[in-house]
């Protein structure tokens, strides 16, 4: 049982290239979550997601995009990166809302020069 | 807009000691509320989760409070050890946006041998 796992670990991007963030669940959640974490801040939420084929923006959605064809992939996609989108990403995952804790993988460490 | 605010931001104690970390919120309509570990470079893990019904949980030498109607929490860890270094957050779950987590920008506790 892998938990979270999320590829790749570091990258690094040139303004206004475009890129996939990988995101994958072995423990059958509904839920998936994409956050952003800038430095000496705390987590943001991009995008989330309730199940295959649902997904609904969070507090900083723009300049990304999401996708979930299946239970265990949760993809994110950055285009034409821009230099306020170098962070760290985090993916989750939960079985439900509400009243289930969340479990996150070990973060994409992403630099746009 | 809920917000949630961290003290102290940073916090050094001698191994052995007991201390608090502090969580406030500005709106108490919180399905629960979660305490994170995040180690240098890696992702989050989940210590604890309270639901917005109870009043702790323990686990171990940590032990977490939550007074809903104050917007205040409190994660006690006793007889810290220098292992415990890392930073904590905390984040809570909104009542009206299901599980979306509101992040506070975590204390980083420096426990010295």
């Amino acid at each position: 049982n892998a938990g979270v796992t999320q590829t790749p670990k570091f990258r690094i991007l040139k303004i206004g290239q475009s890129m996939t963030l990988q995101c994958a669940q072995d423990m059958n959640h509904n839920y998936m979550y994409w956050y952003r974490q800038d430095p000496g801040m705390g987590l943001k939420l991009i995008y989330y997601s309730v199940g295959a084929g649902i997904t609904d923006k969070g507090e900083v959605p723009n300049g990304y995009n999401v996708s979930r064809s299946t239970t265990e992939d949760f993809p994110l996609r950055l285009e034409l990166a821009a230099p306020s989108q170098t962070s760290v990403y985090f993916c989750a995952s939960s079985w439900g809302a509400f009243s289930y804790e969340q479990y996150f993988g070990p973060g994409t460490r992403l630099t746009v020069t | 807009k809920q917000e949630v605010t961290q003290i102290p931001a940073a916090l050094s104690v001698p191994e052995g000691e007991n201390l608090v970390l502090n969580c406030s919120f500005t709106d108490s309509a919180i399905y629960n509320l979660q305490w994170f570990r995040q180690d240098p470079g890696k992702g989050l893990t989940s210590l604890l989760l309270i639901q917005s019904s109870q009043r702790e949980q323990t686990s171990g030498r940590l032990n977490a409070s939550l007074d809903k109607s104050s917007g205040r929490s409190t994660l006690y860890i006793a007889a810290s050890q220098p292992g415990d270094s890392a930073t904590y957050l905390c984040a809570v779950n909104r009542e009206t946006s299901g599980s979306r987590l509101t992040f506070g920008e975590g204390t980083q506790l420096t426990v010295n041998p």
